[in-house]
């Protein structure tokens, strides 16, 4: 089965600073996807970034970027410029590339944004 | 679009009692799930489901269930409520898993058991 590991539970950001959000996963695939969700105060799940395993190239979002290394099965997240509106849970999660696959999450981490 | 539209979106129940937790999308997606959030555990997978007619358990499945008669609906049944069972639910769909389709996900019911 496939895990996915979130080891910090919390980081802190200056206001316009940039931060990195670790993840690692462990999977014997070779075709699979990787998410980044966001979670503000409100509860509501909210898709940041989307990352293809047979993509080398790191995908990007605005102020939002992967460093994603299949070899190590690690799959970080980059905020630029961070911003107030940035304070939120962070999950990492995984999902096989089969049809009615199932999504896999990390535990999240908190993130805060100092003014 | 509504898409996914869960109710209640806070509830209260006694130890015992039992409930149904709503679940409806709009956007024609196959594949629906049940997940529960708890503090330092993530988002588990309780229950899912490919299609009208079939369901599958997830990783804590224990105490409830689900069933799928439209391609519109998947309710979560909670039988006879425990305190352990106290967490936000979430429900959230998203077209077959192939090809990497991301979850769309409702905005959670926070549940408390007494």
């Amino acid at each position: 089965a496939q895990t996915v590991t979130q080891s910090q539970p919390e980081m802190s950001v200056q206001e316009a600073e940039t931060v990195t959000l670790s993840c690692t996963y462990d999977t014997s695939e070779s075709d699979y996807y990787l998410f980044w969700y966001k979670q503000p105060p409100s509860r509501q799940m909210i898709l940041v970034i989307r990352q293809e395993a047979y993509k080398q190239q790191n995908a990007t979002e605005n102020r939002f970027s992967v460093n994603f290394q299949k070899a190590a099965k690690s799959f970080s997240l980059k905020i630029s410029d961070s911003q107030l509106g940035d304070a939120a849970m962070y999950f990492c999660a995984y999902r096989s590339a089969g049809a009615n696959s199932k999504l896999t999450f990390g535990k999240g981490i908190t993130l805060s944004v100092r003014p | 679009n509504a898409g996914v539209t869960q109710t209640p979106k806070f509830q209260v129940l006694k130890t015992g009692q039992s409930m149904t937790l709503q679940c409806a999308q709009d956007m024609n997606h196959e594949y629906m799930s049940w997940y529960r959030q708890d503090p330092g555990m993530g988002l588990r997978l309780i229950h899912y489901s490919v299609g009208a007619g079939i369901t599958d358990q997830g990783e804590v499945p224990n105490g409830y269930n689900v069933s799928r008669s439209t391609t519109e609906d998947f309710p979560l049944r909670l039988l006879s409520a425990a305190p352990s069972q106290t967490s936000v639910y979430f429900c959230a769909s998203s077209y077959s898993g192939g090809w990497g389709s991301p979850l769309h996900f409702g905005n959670g019911t926070r549940l408390t058991v007494t």
